[in-house]
């Protein structure tokens, strides 16, 4: 079955570390998204990337850092530049013209910061 | 900017009965889209319904409508005959379409959390 896959599921990272979320999907959606999850704020746009080898900053990117080498793959990389980073990240794809599909969801990855 | 509002942090509906999901949204934007997402304990993000701004007819899927307002930049949930598999948090979120590619960013509302009781 054609879906996203985010693995780890469960992330800890210790303070001055770097840590990279990985998101694939067999979608053969050309754009990719990561938002991070927060209590009370809803969902903000980290970063997004319409083809490979380019991508766009979203509401909240200072901190993070992302490469599209892959049609396929996304990964998010949290720098220890990044305070507060724990919450639950989500990432998603579309096909270049979304509409009426809206966007394929993975199952996510909570980071903790021990 | 455009920005999406819900306004009810947390609601409750009794079984078999039916509960209404505000969400304002505020843009300049003649023509967009709007979308309902459930999220259940799972955390997995499921989309619910959708609308098109320039379809004056609400979308219907199931047990779940939609009550479009245009001039007054309202799109509400009603969820009929409620299920205890409703329980979950639902976000509202706004189709965003940049100059450049026809880029395709959501923006969502800090969602509200349902709550079915038996």
């Amino acid at each position: 079955d054609g879906g996203i896959t985010q693995s780890p599921k469960y992330l800890f990272r210790k303070e001055g570390q770097n840590v990279t979320l990985s998101c694939e999907q067999n979608l053969n959606h050309d754009a990719m998204y990561w938002y991070r999850q927060d209590p009370g704020q809803g969902l903000r746009l980290i970063y997004y990337s319409q083809i490979v080898n380019d991508f766009q900053k979203g509401d909240i990117a200072e901190g993070y850092s992302v490469s599209r080498e892959k049609k396929e793959s996304f990964p998010l990389t949290v720098t220890s530049a990044k305070k507060n980073p724990t919450a639950f990240y989500l990432c998603a794809s579309s096909p270049r013209d979304t509409f009426p599909y809206g966007y394929t969801f993975g199952s996510g990855t909570r980071l903790t910061v021990v | 900017a455009q920005t999406v509002t819900q306004s009810q942090p947390e609601m409750s509906v009794q079984e078999a009965e039916t509960v209404t999901l505000s969400c304002t949204y505020d843009t300049s934007e003649s023509d967009y889209y709007l979308f309902w997402y459930k999220q259940p304990p799972s955390r997995q993000m499921i989309l619910v319904i959708r609308q098109e701004a320039y379809k004056q007819q609400n979308a219907t899927e199931n047990r779940f409508s939609v009550n479009f307002q245009k001039a007054a930049k309202s799109f509400s949930l009603k969820i009929s005959d409620s299920q205890l598999g409703d329980a979950a948090m639902y976000f509202c979120a706004y189709r965003i379409s940049t100059f450049s590619g026809g880029y395709n960013k959501l923006i969502f509302g800090a969602g509200t959390r349902l709550a079915v009781h038996p």
